[in-house]
């Protein structure tokens, strides 16, 4: 079967980094993608992977192995705006994204 | 770029009567577009894919009689929920993604989400 794999929840400072990771067994890999959701509202789009490395978008990073599968999302220099739900999605052979649950993400002053 | 609005973004009806949110894709076309449900502290759940001018391809457990699906051009999809009943009450939420070729442009942009309360 298809899955995939964060944690429920994560708690950090304001100012501080933070990772959170996904892991994955799909059937087939055309990209991985990573949305924000606050609370009440739509997921925003916020990074897409499909070769392994790391990319960088400002204060968030998104990070790629594919022969691990897994990826992580890095928060530097965490605001109060960026707690919401972090959620990893995988594109797999016939383009249908699998979605994970979702991190709910809180940051403490 | 990549904006797509939804209608209305709250609804509250009676037990019964039918209700019909409109997602549009303001500055893109959209070969594909999505209609998701999330309850409270829940995840999203995909109920249905629709490519313009053919009909949805429905998740399983979805009733495609009680949520009916129009895909009627290239920036408009519409959800009708029919004689809906207090458990419809959810957020339901529409994406759209160009998927022309492949890659990034298979990125799902979601509209705002439309709240549905039945009473």
């Amino acid at each position: 079967g298809q899955n995939i794999d964060q944690p429920t929840e994560m708690t950090a400072t304001e100012g501080a980094i933070v990772q959170i990771n996904c892991t994955y067994q799909t059937s087939g890999f055309n990209g991985l993608f990573w949305y924000q959701q606050h609370a009440g509202e739509a997921p925003t789009f916020l990074s897409y992977n499909v070769l392994d490395g790391l990319e960088e978008k400002g204060r968030f990073s998104s990070f790629l192995s594919r022969s691990k599968g897994y990826s992580y999302l890095l928060l530097k220099e965490l605001q109060m705006k960026d707690s919401a739900s972090y959620l990893c999605a995988v594109m797999d052979s016939n383009y249908q994204l699998i979605w994970g649950a979702g991190t709910k993400l809180i940051i403490k002053p | 770029g990549a904006v797509v609005s939804q209608h209305p973004s709250w609804v509250i009806c009676k037990s019964g009567t039918s209700v019909k949110i409109e997602c549009r894709s303001l500055d893109f076309q959209a070969t594909t577009m999505f209609w998701y449900r999330q309850f409270p502290k829940q995840s999203l759940m995909l109920m249905a894919t629709s490519n313009e001018g053919s009909k949805a391809t429905y998740e399983q457990g979805v009733e495609k009689d009680k949520f009916l699906i129009n895909h009627a051009s290239l920036t408009l999809s519409t959800l009708t929920v029919t004689s809906a009943h207090p458990e419809d009450s959810s957020f339901y939420i529409c994406s759209a993604r160009t998927g022309l070729a492949g890659g990034i442009s298979e990125t799902q942009y979601f509209g705002p989400g439309t709240r549905l309360l039945v009473l």
